[in-house]
């Protein structure tokens, strides 16, 4: 069984720019969450969804974003890049919103110059 | 505010040794608890778990126990092998409001078996 699939793998931007990424969740999973992984603020929560709707959402400013399709597949979207966006950034998925074990993909690494 | 905090950055353990990892956590609200490890460019696995009902959960080499009145919990491995070097992170979750659906993590601790 396939795990979670995240692409690209490693991504550079500048400052300004804007970025997706993309997300495939293990198959006949409906939950996808994503976090920012950096030295300074360890694993931090982006947000979460279910059934294409955003359940929760974590303390980040409007810039992320995100959405998910029908495929449970997920993307999301930084935009107006700045430096401190540089980090790891993991997606996860589980069989629904309320399991909580949650198998993550192997991230992508974005840096911003 | 870091609701759940692993105080020990670090771990040295000898091959065949128990290596005792701990975790702390604030917030009543979170009723379930996870390992996950971290190898280098990789994303992190789900290791064990364990649910505010119980006390402690086994899996083989691995055992994880949850003191609820004090608001910690510990990861033994027992022994320790040298491919148990990585670093694990311990998170928590909830059944309710903000904490439904997400993990919180503490900031890791790097555990190395040496031989």
């Amino acid at each position: 069984k396939a795990g979670v699939t995240q692409t690209p793998r490693y991504l550079i931007k500048t400052r300004g720019q804007q970025v997706t990424l993309s997300c495939s969740p293990i198959s006949g999973h409906r939950s996808v969450s994503w976090y920012q992984q950096t030295p300074g603020q360890g694993l931090q929560f982006l947000f979460e969804y279910f059934s294409e709707t955003q359940r929760n959402k974590g303390n980040f400013p409007g810039r992320f974003s995100g959405r998910q399709f029908s495929n449970s597949r997920s993307e999301m979207n930084v935009s107006t890049l700045e430096l401190g966006d540089s980090a790891l950034y993991l997606c996860a998925s589980s069989k629904d919103y309320s399991e909580n074990i949650q198998y993550f993909g192997a991230g992508t690494r974005l840096s911003v110059l | 505010d870091q609701q759940v905090k692993q105080n020990s950055p670090s771990l040295s353990v000898q091959e065949g040794r128990i290596s005792i990892l701990n975790c702390d956590y604030t917030n009543s609200m979170f009723d379930y608890f996870l390992w996950y490890k971290k190898y280098p460019a990789e994303g992190p696995t789900f290791l064990i778990s364990i649910s505010s009902i119980k006390d402690k959960n086994e899996d083989g080499r691995f055992t994880v126990f949850l003191n609820k009145s004090a608001k910690h919990l510990s990861l033994h491995i027992v022994p320790s092998q040298p491919g148990d070097s990585a670093v694990y992170f311990c998170a928590a979750s909830g059944v309710r409001g903000s904490t439904l659906g997400r993990l919180y993590f503490g900031r890791g601790t790097q555990l190395t078996v040496w031989p």
